[in-house]
């Protein structure tokens, strides 16, 4: 069945530190890609998504691009900023068999950032 | 406001005494869905329901009913819960399967002693 894996965290940054986040993929036909973001306390948030091999998504900054030939879809961000703690959660909408539409999560990252 | 809301926040109940968590949304949405998130696990699909009277099982739905009687209410109810379902729950729903973006619920933190 189809799966993601996200690199381990908690990933623990200075303020203005460039950000990497690692996701992986495994899948049948050409899934729909996402990245959600959840801040402490609150429901999760759309952050960007891709739809198709090469897309790049991208929103706040933060960016991340569909690569079909390594199945992954790493989440980078150039300068991050303390308001970016929060757990983030890589995410692919399944493109056919019984459970269309279903999306399937990695176990979430959580990024703590310091002043 | 567009949004997804869950009832109850925060809930603490003992093994075997029935409950039911709400989740309502005002944006005509078609496709709903619950999740449960569990750490080390992300969030896993528990059922879901393309449109009114039409629901379905997703990953983990041992130990739960869903029932979809109204566009905007899909209630997830355990009729004798057990410890093993102490998680956090989300409710999310979309115009449809096909469509990218699911807006999530606050979510519902769930203890059964």
């Amino acid at each position: 069945g189809n799966s993601v894996t996200q690199m381990e965290g908690p990933v623990t940054l200075s303020e203005e530190a460039f950000l990497t986040i690692n996701c992986t993929y495994t899948a049948t036909g050409y899934p729909s890609l996402f990245w959600y973001v959840q801040y402490p306390g609150e429901g999760l948030q759309l952050l960007l998504k891709a739809t198709k091999a090469d897309d790049k998504g991208s929103n706040k900054g933060f960016e991340a691009t569909y690569r079909k030939e390594t199945t992954s879809f790493h989440l980078e961000k150039g300068s991050v900023q303390v308001s970016d703690s929060a757990v983030y959660f890589c995410a692919l909408r399944n493109a056919g068999g019984t459970s269309y539409g279903k999306l399937t999560f990695g176990q979430g990252t959580i990024l703590t950032v310091h002043p | 406001e567009a949004q997804v809301t869950q009832n109850p926040r925060y809930l603490i109940t003992v093994t075997g005494k029935k409950l039911t968590v709400t989740c309502s949304q005002n944006m005509n949405h078609e496709y709903m869905s619950w999740y449960r998130q569990d750490p080390g696990l992300g969030l896993r699909q528990i059922y879901y329901s393309m449109n009114v009277e039409v629901t379905d099982k997703g990953d983990v739905p041992e130990g739960y009913k869903v029932s979809r009687k109204e566009k905007r209410n899909f209630p997830l109810i355990l009729e004798s819960p057990s410890p093993n379902q102490t998680s956090l729950y989300f409710c999310a729903s979309s115009l449809g399967q096909d469509y990218n973006e699911q807006f999530f619920g606050p979510g519902t933190r769930l203890t059964v002693l």
